[in-house]
């Protein structure tokens, strides 16, 4: 089936530190791939996406690209900041879904 | 303002009360879910409702049962429920099934 796996929090860092978390799926067909934010409080917001290989999908300073040959999608930064403090979710939709597979999500904590 | 409204945020109850939970998106949408989002486990997918019909149940209790009377309104309406119940639950919203989705802020529901 289709599933998504990405690594374990909670990561902490220092502001400015680069960021990497990573995401690797399964899935049949051609998956498009998503990562999503939930800050403190709050809903899940989509922070970026890629509908096909090679895509790299951008947001917030945030980076995701699409890699088929690894079946990755790992989300970098190249400078945190206290305000990225939150869980992300990697989540894949297939084309012939009604739904997305979310991963376990990743806490990220930035300290000052 | 995200788009989509939840009410109430937070909800206790005992085993034997019977309560909703309310969602409410301004979107425009045809697509609706229910997702249950537990401590260290990936978002579970409970309902997806498309134009107020029901396209999926994943092996949800039917303590749990959803109702969706037009496209801007979804309830989950809780009856019996037991202590491993209290989670978060989010309503979200998209275009049509299976489109990125635009989430609520959740209900923290606790179950005495």
């Amino acid at each position: 089936g289709n599933s998504v796996t990405q690594m374990e929090g909670p990561v902490t860092l220092s502001e400015e530190a680069f960021l990497t978390i990573n995401c690797t799926y399964t899935a049949t067909g051609y998956p498009s791939l998503f990562w999503y934010v939930q800050y403190p409080g709050e809903g899940l917001q989509l922070l970026l996406k890629a509908t096909k290989a090679d895509d790299k999908g951008s947001n917030k300073g945030f980076e995701a690209t699409y890699r088929k040959e690894t079946t990755s999608f790992h989300l970098e930064k190249g400078s945190v900041q206290v305000s990225d403090s939150a869980v992300y979710f990697c989540a894949l939709r297939t084309y012939n879904n009604n739904d997305m597979r979310f991963g376990a999500g990743t806490r990220l904590t930035v300290k000052p | 303002e995200t788009g989509v409204t939840q009410t109430p945020r937070h909800l206790v109850m005992g085993m034997t009360n019977k309560k909703s939970l309310k969602c409410e998106q301004h979107l425009g949408h045809n697509a609706m879910y229910w997702y249950k989002q537990s401590a260290k486990k990936p978002l579970e997918l409970m309902f997806v409702y498309s134009l107020e019909e029901r396209v999926e149940n994943n092996s949800v209790p039917s303590r749990f049962s959803p109702e969706c009377p037009n496209s801007s309104h979804l309830f989950l309406h809780l009856h019996t429920l037991q202590p491993e119940d209290s989670a978060l639950y989010l309503c979200a919203s998209s275009q049509d099934p299976g489109q990125p989705q635009h989430f609520g802020d959740g209900t923290r529901l606790s179950i005495l």
